[in-house]
């Protein structure tokens, strides 16, 4: 089945500067890599996802990248803003289990 | 509104004494799924639903219990809770199986003492 690992586990920033977030994953025949958002006390939303068949999605600040060769898709986010501050998961289909599996997790915190 | 409705919220119990949370979508998604949370460990998968009468187990079942015996709701049950079940748990619920947005409920604390 799949394995998504993520890193890093917690990431600090300065307001304004930019946070990216990797993740790699594991079966080849994964095509499609969401990015979900929990801010505390909250529940997880999704801000972007990316399907296999493009190399970069952007939506405002936020932008995902994805290597399909090296199995990596990460997650940037610039001009960071305060409000960014949350923990963030990327996602990975386990096809052949009907499922998504999730990466454990980056805790980011923007300073101001 | 779209929305997930789980309950309780909050929770806490003793080792042995069953208990269920209750999921409810009104966007008539097919799929259903309920994850545990645990610092360190991310969202993990407990069971999923593919539709009605159609569960199967994730990646951490041992202990828990579901039913889909309507669209619109997915109990998960807990015949004899033990301490390692304190978790923070989220129903979700999607389109699609693994290849689209899911939605999930506001989460549910428990602690078993």
């Amino acid at each position: 089945g799949e394995n998504v690992e993520q890193h890093p586990s917690t990431l600090s920033v300065q307001e304004g500067d930019s946070a990216v977030i990797k993740c790699t994953y594991s079966d080849s025949a994964s095509n499609y890599f969401p990015w979900y958002k929990q801010e505390l006390g909250k529940r997880p939303q999704l801000i972007i996802d990316i399907r296999s068949n493009v190399g970069e999605k952007k939506d405002q600040r936020i932008a995902v990248t994805l290597n399909k060769t090296a199995k990596h898709f990460s997650l940037h986010i610039t001009e960071t803003q305060p409000e960014d501050s949350a923990v963030y998961f990327c996602g990975a289909p386990d096809g052949g289990y009907n499922k998504l599996i999730f990466g454990a997790g980056t805790r980011l915190a923007v300073h101001p | 509104e779209a929305q997930v409705t789980q309950n309780p919220r909050y929770l806490i119990t003793v080792t042995g004494k069953k208990l269920t949370v209750t999921c409810s979508q009104n966007m008539n998604h097919e799929y259903m799924s309920w994850y545990r949370q645990d610092p360190g460990l991310g969202l993990r998968q407990i069971y999923y639903s593919m539709n009605v009468e159609v569960t199967d187990k994730g990646d951490v079942p041992e202990g828990y219990k579901v039913s889909r015996k309507e669209k619109r709701n997915f109990p998960l049950i807990l015949e004899s809770p033990s301490p390692n079940q304190t978790s923070l748990y989220f129903c979700a619920s999607s389109r699609t199986a693994n290849t689209g947005e899911l939605f999930f409920g506001e989460g549910s604390r428990l602690t078993v003492l």
